[in-house]
């Protein structure tokens, strides 16, 4: 069974960094097809893609946040990471980290589901 | 920026059928997943490709997909289904968009 555990401060000052770390067990970050996502949610709002790493360490961010997303993975240990700077009250949310499996069909593409999400961590920007 | 729209609320009686839409221009080339969120839990997948159903995901959920809407349908609605709903899919540059999220009351 894949388990996925977010860590991390939380709480962050505005105007600095945020880094949150995934750890996963049960399963490899190295191993395809999966990617290794990053999702946000504000309290009481919907769900926000912030990027995910595939084992090659491609990576692809939501252009909305691209500019201040770094997203690694560490295959060590088993973890990857987030790191979103110059953070401010907007950026206060539910980390989620998630595994991404991504299929393919011939006839239509792409496919994606997140099988598998960790607990969530809440982060707030506050001074 | 591409959207995916649902409606903010569906109402339903035990025993009832429950149909979510999530329309966006992208879903005629793109497959969409669903997710199923209690509250303070993490999200869970209910559909995905459209209208697979992930092994442990009760029958009766099924998904559908017509031109730009895609359909969550829940038959046989039980108080445990009383949660909030996510669309998800793809856009053409490959960047995850959520939908705006529906929440289920069962009544």
């Amino acid at each position: 069974q894949v388990q996925l555990q977010e860590s991390g401060p939380g709480l962050v000052r505005p105007s600095q960094a945020l880094s949150l770390t995934c750890t996963v067990s049960g399963g490899s970050i190295n191993s395809g097809p999966y990617y290794w996502s990053w999702i946000r949610q504000p309290a009481g709002k919907g769900l926000e893609w912030i990027g995910h790493m595939y084992t090659s360490g491609t990576t692809n961010y939501n252009p909305s946040l691209k500019s201040r997303v770094t997203i690694l993975g560490d295959t060590s240990k088993q973890q990857f990471s987030l790191k979103l700077t110059s953070v401010t009250a907007a950026d206060t949310a539910v980390y989620y980290c998630a595994r991404d499996q991504v299929g393919y069909d011939p006839v239509t593409g792409y496919y994606n589901r997140f099988d598998y999400w960790g607990h969530g961590t809440l982060v707030t920007v506050s001074s | 920026s591409y959207e995916l729209t649902q409606p903010p609320s569906v109402s339903v009686s035990p025993g009832q059928t429950a149909r979510i839409t999530c329309s966006g221009d992208g879903l005629q080339k793109q497959f969409a997943s669903w997710y199923q969120q209690k509250p303070g839990q993490a999200p869970v997948v209910l559909i995905y490709k459209d209208t697979e159903r992930p092994s442990g995901i009760p029958e009766r959920f099924s998904g559908s997909s017509s031109g730009t809407t895609v359909t969550l349908t829940v038959s046989g609605v039980q108080a445990e289904d009383e949660a909030d709903y996510y669309c998800q899919s793809t856009d053409s540059t490959g960047t995850y968009v959520f939908g705006t999220g529906t929440k289920v009351t069962v009544l």
